[in-house]
């Protein structure tokens, strides 16, 4: 168990509607990372936030944006979406500090199908 | 920018044989390393990371990779293969000179290994 927890597991919805997916990074830990991993693209960085301020920002579409909380918490959200989001959406997260040495540790994802 | 290749989509090894599963990078800076494993329906699971120092790297569940500057490689090698080694595995680089925190992955190698 690596610590993150990502809700919900699965998630079906229709073309068109918005989704929030959320990610409780490992206790302790001030990054959380967002990931989007499909057949064909494989796994893409999406954004990065750090203590709340977002840090990094890698092939996000303009529908889809994040925030972190002041817990600490992540949510993504997807908006007017399309068949081609369907995937599964990773969060990961990095100890405190800014190491780049540190290994990212992923929650279990969850599976996005569009209808 | 940072880049992987892990040129094979699938490996396969007989049970007991050695396996080897390859990745080259790109990075302007020094690289920072990683692989990964992921078994289906589950997130990735860290495996080991190179950050400097010895260019042989020893990781989780018998797995150790080999740092190669002049070849830009960082192969994942295991002695001898189990069954439960079958999985999807990625490897990851951080440019240490890039100021972000990102890791970006490459596209996947599926290990099967037969019994």
């Amino acid at each position: 168990d690596s610590g993150v927890t990502q809700t919900p597991k699965h998630l079906i919805t229709a073309t068109g509607q918005r989704v929030t997916l959320r990610c409780s990074p490992r206790s302790g830990d001030l990054s959380v990372y967002w990931y989007q991993q499909s057949l064909d693209q494989g796994l893409q960085f999406l954004i990065q936030y750090y203590n709340g301020e977002e840090r990094a920002k890698g092939n996000i579409l303009e529908r889809f944006s994040a925030q972190q909380f002041p817990d600490l918490h992540s949510e993504l959200n997807l908006s007017s979406l399309e068949l081609g989001d369907s995937a599964l959406y990773f969060c990961a997260s990095s100890p405190k500090g800014r190491s780049e040495a540190s290994p990212l540790h992923f929650g279990n994802g969850t599976r996005l199908t569009v209808t | 920018a940072q880049s992987v290749a892990q040129p094979e989509d699938q490996v396969n090894v007989a049970e007991g044989n050695p396996l080897t599963v390859k990745c080259t990078y790109s990075v302007s800076g020094n690289p920072y390393l990683f692989w990964y494993v992921q078994y289906p329906n589950r997130g990735l699971q860290f495996l080991l990371k190179y950050i400097t120092g010895d260019n042989l790297v020893k990781g989780s569940y018998g797995f150790e990779a080999e740092f190669n500057k002049s070849q830009t490689s960082f192969h994942l090698k295991k002695p001898s293969a189990l069954v439960s080694d079958s999985a999807l595995y990625f490897c990851a680089v951080r440019d240490s000179g890039a100021g972000s925190y990102q890791l970006t992955f490459g596209k996947g190698t599926k290990l099967s290994v037969i019994p």
